[in-house]
């Protein structure tokens, strides 16, 4: 079976230019969840997705963070402009039955961003 | 809110050594507990789950036991290999949150021969 799949793998970039991850969860699961990973900070959720609709974005850092999810095969989280700091392993997660169940999230492999 | 808290790490352990990292959450309700495992440069891949009180999740010889009384979630191994070097992370969900996830700060474990 199909995993959660990430695209790019990798993404070099330079300050200021736009960026866009994408995202296609496992078929079938209805809620999809976007995550960034760095040393300093850990694992932080930055927002999530209920059957395509967006329930919670108070962990996107700031205005410069946006995601999509224009129908239940995928999503988007771009960054623009982008920042240095921005950098960092930007991982996608979705999961089966929503509110309810006890259903794991299955992670992506992630995407390693670097902003120069 | 719910809050999940790891043993600080890193933990160093030498081969065939016994494996304990606790955890210990704060949630309201009946949540269900997760432990997560991350090999370097790779995502979180789940390694076992309990979802009510007393239960054991099991998994490659890992095991956790979900207890209420003390909300912990302690992640045990007999005698781990080199192999099991990576970051281990804990995590609840409770039933009202669309499948959303609570970690903990995870905890990096490195296993030498």
């Amino acid at each position: 079976d199909a995993g959660v799949i990430q695209s790019p793998r990798h993404e070099v970039t330079e300050m200021g230019q736009e960026v866009t991850l994408r995202c296609k969860p496992i078929s079938g699961h209805n809620s999809l969840f976007w995550y960034r990973q760095t040393m300093m900070r850990g694992l932080e959720l930055l927002i999530y997705f209920n059957n395509n609709v967006p329930i919670d974005d108070s962990g996107m850092p700031e205005d410069r963070f946006s995601a999509k999810m224009p129908n239940a095969s995928f999503s988007t989280l771009k960054i623009q402009p982008s920042e240095p700091r921005d950098s960092a392993v930007y991982f996608c997660a979705s999961s089966p039955q929503g509110a309810q169940g006890n259903q794991p999230q299955h992670f992506g492999d992630g995407t390693r961003l670097s902003i120069l | 809110g719910d809050s999940v808290t790891q043993m600080e790490g890193p933990v160093t352990l030498s081969e065939e050594a016994f494996l304990t990292i606790n955890c210990t959450y704060t949630a309201t309700g009946y949540p269900s507990l997760f432990w997560y495992v991350q090999y370097p440069g790779e995502g979180l891949q789940l390694l076992l789950k309990a979802t009510k009180a007393d239960d054991k999740g099991s998994n490659k010889g890992f095991e956790a036991t979900y207890r209420k009384e003390t909300t912990s979630f302690h992640l045990e191994k007999g005698s781990v290999q080199v192999s099991d070097s990576a970051v281990y992370f804990c995590a609840l969900k409770d039933g009202t949150s669309y499948g959303k996830l609570t970690f903990g700060q995870g905890t990096i474990l490195t296993v030498h021969p």
